[in-house]
């Protein structure tokens, strides 16, 4: 069974950082793309970023409300997805999934998501 | 970026009758290369995360009711809950993935009438 487990989140004052992580199981975790989409209390969904399988060289692309202050990484020998956030602002307050892309060759929609973690930025 | 739109912001149904979701792109997002469309369904249930419904605009997931149908090519997207039963209440969105960055529709609220 797929499983993605995010962890890491919390209340944290604007400019600070914190680094989510999204634990994978029951697939093989390397050979699938992984992304964070986030969705802000009462609000839709926002697309954060993703970073591609190895075979399509590990690259990452982020929206643009993220690029440059958070980062996207892997590590396939544990099969954790992780999430660099810095220089938070109030705005970055939302839940933040992890997902799956729904194949191999395809990283900018679906099928897995984790249940969410809460990132609360606040003084 | 693609803008997508969708219609109504909500609806209410009634039990076993049917309920269509519109959603718009701003640009095509048919590739021709493999003559494709990169368009995705979820539903969202309170306090879950999105579930995949449909992908490749018609493709229905494994394990979803084929009550459910996803239609449309270009620009113009319809999903369709053919007999809408009480489970289905929920906030349903469209997404792009032809080009990053990706994106979503505001969602449609879907209740019971």
């Amino acid at each position: 069974e797929v499983q993605l487990v995010e962890s890491g989140g919390g209340l944290v004052q604007p400019g600070r950082s914190l680094r989510l992580s999204c634990s994978a199981s029951g697939f093989t975790f390397g050979d699938f793309a992984m992304s964070w989409v986030r969705q802000a209390p009462g609000k839709g969904l926002e697309w954060v970023g993703f970073i591609r399988n190895k075979a399509y060289g590990g690259a990452t692309e982020y929206a643009a409300s993220v690029k440059g202050r958070f980062t996207i990484s892997r590590d396939d020998s544990k099969s954790i997805a992780y999430l660099q956030m810095n220089s938070l602002k109030t705005e970055d307050t939302a839940v933040y999934y992890c997902t799956r892309g729904i194949d191999k060759a395809v990283a900018g929609t679906w099928d897995y998501w984790g249940r969410g973690t809460l990132v609360t930025v606040s003084s | 970026d693609i803008v997508m739109t969708q219609s109504p912001d909500s609806l209410a149904v009634s039990l076993g009758e049917r309920a269509t979701i519109n959603c718009k792109s701003s640009q095509s997002v048919l590739y021709s290369s493999d003559n494709k469309n990169y368009l995705t369904w979820y539903q969202q249930k309170p306090g879950q995360p999105p579930k995949l419904l449909i992908y490749w605009a018609s493709t229905r997931e494994s394990g979803v009711p084929d009550r459910f149908s996803g239609s449309g090519s270009g620009t113009d997207f319809t999903l369709t809950i053919s007999s809408l039963q009480a489970e289905d209440v929920a906030v349903y969105y469209c997404q792009q993935y032809y080009t990053t960055p990706l994106t979503f529709g505001g969602g449609t609220k879907v209740e019971i009438k």
